[in-house]
């Protein structure tokens, strides 16, 4: 099992570029979601999923578009890259379990930056 | 927004036990309390969580208060690998997973 891959691991845009961010799971987990963490900050929630066709915003989506049209591959897109999109993307997933198995895996982020 | 309240750093000499606590003071009855690590901007890691009881893992102990309002994660012997921001959160796990800021462990020699 490969748990959840982000590509690619460092990206530079120019601003006003768009660009995809990739994430795949490979644990047939139902929820997904991408987080922005900021230098020193924590971590805050962008988009999630809770299954194929179903996406909802979250803290702080503005900006940013999503689909999930598998349930392996969750990609955010960056529409108009601003400098203020400068940070470490972080895309998770999780089972809908509702035992124990309920934590989040995350990748290990996408460290974008835009000029 | 978060619900839960850290102190935003602590320290622990080597091969103590840190006792990381959080305060709960909007959790809801269907909710449980997670905690997640991160370790040096990589991704977090889940470490344990309970909703009433107190839990054990191999990474961790879970103490939570009988009124659910605060709870305490316990690494019995902290490592230098111990290292890393600890996050509580307050999760109905049909919902969304929202992190507050965490507390940044330093484990000393």
């Amino acid at each position: 099992n490969a748990g959840v891959t982000q590509t690619p691991k460092f990206q530079v845009l120019k601003t006003g570029q768009s660009m995809t961010l990739q994430c795949a799971q490979d644990m047939n987990h139902e929820y997904m979601s991408w987080y922005r963490q900021d230098p020193g900050m924590g971590l805050r929630l962008i988009h999630y999923s809770v299954g194929a066709g179903i996406t909802d915003q979250g803290e702080v989506p503005n900006g940013y578009n999503v689909s999930r049209s598998t349930t392996e591959d969750f990609p955010l897109r960056l529409l108009s890259a601003a400098p203020s999109q400068t940070s470490v993307y972080f895309c998770a997933s999780r089972s809908r379990d509702l035992g124990r198995k309920t934590e989040a895996f995350f990748g290990q982020g996408t460290r974008l930056t835009v000029v | 927004d978060a619900k839960t309240t850290q102190p935003p750093s602590m320290d622990c000499a080597e091969g103590r036990a840190a006792n990381l606590p959080c305060n709960h003071s909007t959790i809801s009855g269907n909710e449980y309390v997670y905690w997640y690590r991160q370790i040096h901007s990589q991704g977090p890691q889940y470490i344990i969580h309970g909703l009433k009881n107190n839990e054990t893992n191999e990474m961790a102990s879970l103490i939570i208060t009988e009124d659910r309002k605060s709870s305490t994660l316990i690494l019995p012997h902290a490592t230098l690998r111990d290292t890393a921001v600890y996050y509580c959160i307050d999760f109905n796990q049909g919902g969304k997973l929202i992190f507050g800021q965490g507390t940044e462990l330093s484990v000393k020699p």
